[in-house]
């Protein structure tokens, strides 16, 4: 059945290590998101894309590196620039029809720690 | 700054009666706004929005009010389950715009 998957569902992350997180859609959708999710706080927007090899910066991008090779997958890797990285990483994606409003779909989530 | 507002981190609703969470917005190019249901170590589930032309849509047990002068949407469950214990994102997005900004949440609890 059609969804989005998110790997793995925990992650460890050493000092100075870069780690990439999957998400995979089988949606054809066009649009993917990631957020970032801290306790007590709201989804914030770290990278998004609308189009194969095309990335927008969302609110939150220092530390944070993405790319979108194929429309079904969009990786995050949160690099050791990142200085608080331990957080709850959600993808998203939606269709994307110019001017027409989409709702956007989530994965399940990956809990990035570090150790 | 906090674009989309929830004021109540937590709301506390008999099993039955009608919960009311509250969502309030400062940028006026908002004109489509989404309600998100959200378990723990689980993803946001879509429940159900409203775009700005409207002031009420409902699903079933589920009504979203949005009040356009005041800035201010409202989700109404009614009546309250016990499977509706979860934490609630209100979120928003302008015209020509497929970004949405999120509220921080509030987590209802329904007491049975």
């Amino acid at each position: 059945d059609g969804g989005i998957t998110q790997s793995p569902k925990y992650l460890f992350r050493k000092e100075g290590q870069n780690v990439t997180l999957s998400c995979e859609q089988n949606l054809n959708h066009d649009a993917m998101y990631w957020y970032r999710q801290d306790p007590g706080q709201g989804l914030r927007l770290i990278y998004y894309s609308q189009i194969v090899n095309d990335f927008q910066k969302g609110d939150i991008a220092e530390g944070y590196s993405v790319s979108r090779e194929k429309k079904e997958s969009f990786p995050l890797t949160v690099t050791s620039a990142q200085k608080n990285p331990t957080a709850f990483y959600l993808c998203a994606s939606s269709s994307f029809s110019g001017g027409a409003k989409n709702i956007q779909y989530f994965g399940a989530g990956t809990r990035l720690s570090v150790l | 700054d906090q674009q989309v507002k929830q004021n109540s981190p937590s709301l506390s609703v008999q099993e039955g009666r009608i919960s009311i969470l509250n969502c309030d917005y400062t940028n006026s190019m908002f004109d489509y706004f989404l309600w998100y249901k959200k378990y723990p170590a689980e993803g946001p589930t879509f429940l159900i929005s409203i775009s700005s032309i409207k002031d009420k849509n409902e699903d079933g047990r589920f009504t979203v009010f949005l009040n356009k002068s005041a800035k201010h949407l409202s989700l109404h469950i009614v009546p309250s389950q016990p499977g509706d214990s979860a934490v609630y994102f209100c979120a928003a997005s302008a015209q020509g715009n497929e970004k949405l900004t999120f509220g921080t949440g509030t987590r209802l609890t329904i007491i049975p």
